[in-house]
């Protein structure tokens, strides 16, 4: 069964700094999809950022980044001058890549606290 | 605004009551599913469908039912709600190309079961 792990319950950050939030996973599987949610206080689910396993390229949307590692089956997200708005939980999420697979397996949460 | 709409935002319920959670979306979506959120945990999916007429089971669907007579709606009916059912509930759709990774989820509806 497919795992995903976020170590860190909580990460604080100063506005304009820079912020990685880490996530590993563990799968069989050699095509799936890893995504980057944002929660905040209204609890709607928010994509930030995805990435398909077959691409080598890291994705990058605006001042969100991500570091894939697929050996070593990390995936972790980087956030570039952060702002105010960026406060909430960041679930990182794993959907096996076939079509019909609708299973989205998700970490526990880390809750960024964004310190003005 | 298109997308995925949940309805109601906040419910309480006795124990032993029914009641459905609504979902729509205008997206055209093939494929729509149902999570769960507990206080601090990821979510948990419930039950899913790949297309009007067709549903199955996910991770915990004890004391769930769904149905999919539309492609646009797809509710989730609570039998018998237990405490336990207390949650935040999801809806979400995505199409159903290999493009289509891309989930969108409704806002949550708020249940609590006393």
């Amino acid at each position: 069964a497919q795992t995903v792990t976020q170590s860190q319950p909580e990460m604080s950050v100063q506005e304009a700094e820079t912020v990685t939030l880490s996530c590993t996973y563990d799968t069989s599987e050699s095509d799936y999809y890893l995504f980057w949610y944002k929660q905040p206080p209204s609890r709607q689910m928010i994509l930030v950022i995805r990435q398909e396993a077959y691409k080598q390229q890291n994705a990058t949307e605006n001042r969100f980044s991500v570091n894939f590692q697929k050996a070593a089956k990390s995936f972790s997200l980087k956030i570039s001058d952060s702002q105010l708005g960026d406060a909430a939980m960041y679930f990182c999420a794993y959907r096996r890549g076939i079509q019909g697979a609708q299973k989205l397996v998700f970490g526990q949460g880390t809750r960024l606290t964004i310190n003005p | 605004n298109a997308g995925v709409t949940q309805t109601p935002k906040f419910q309480v319920l006795k124990t032993g009551q029914s009641m459905t959670l609504q979902c729509a979306q205008d997206m055209n979506h093939e494929y729509m599913s149902w999570y769960r959120q507990d206080p601090g945990m990821g979510l948990r999916l419930i039950h899913y469908s790949v297309g009007a007429g067709i549903t199955d089971q996910g991770e915990v669907p004890n004391g769930y039912n769904v149905s999919r007579s539309t492609t646009e709606d797809f509710p989730l009916r609570l039998l018998s709600a237990a405490p336990s059912q207390t949650s935040v509930y999801f809806c979400a759709s995505r199409h159903r190309t290999l493009s289509g990774n891309t989930i969108y989820f409704g806002e949550g509806s708020w249940l609590t079961v006393v």
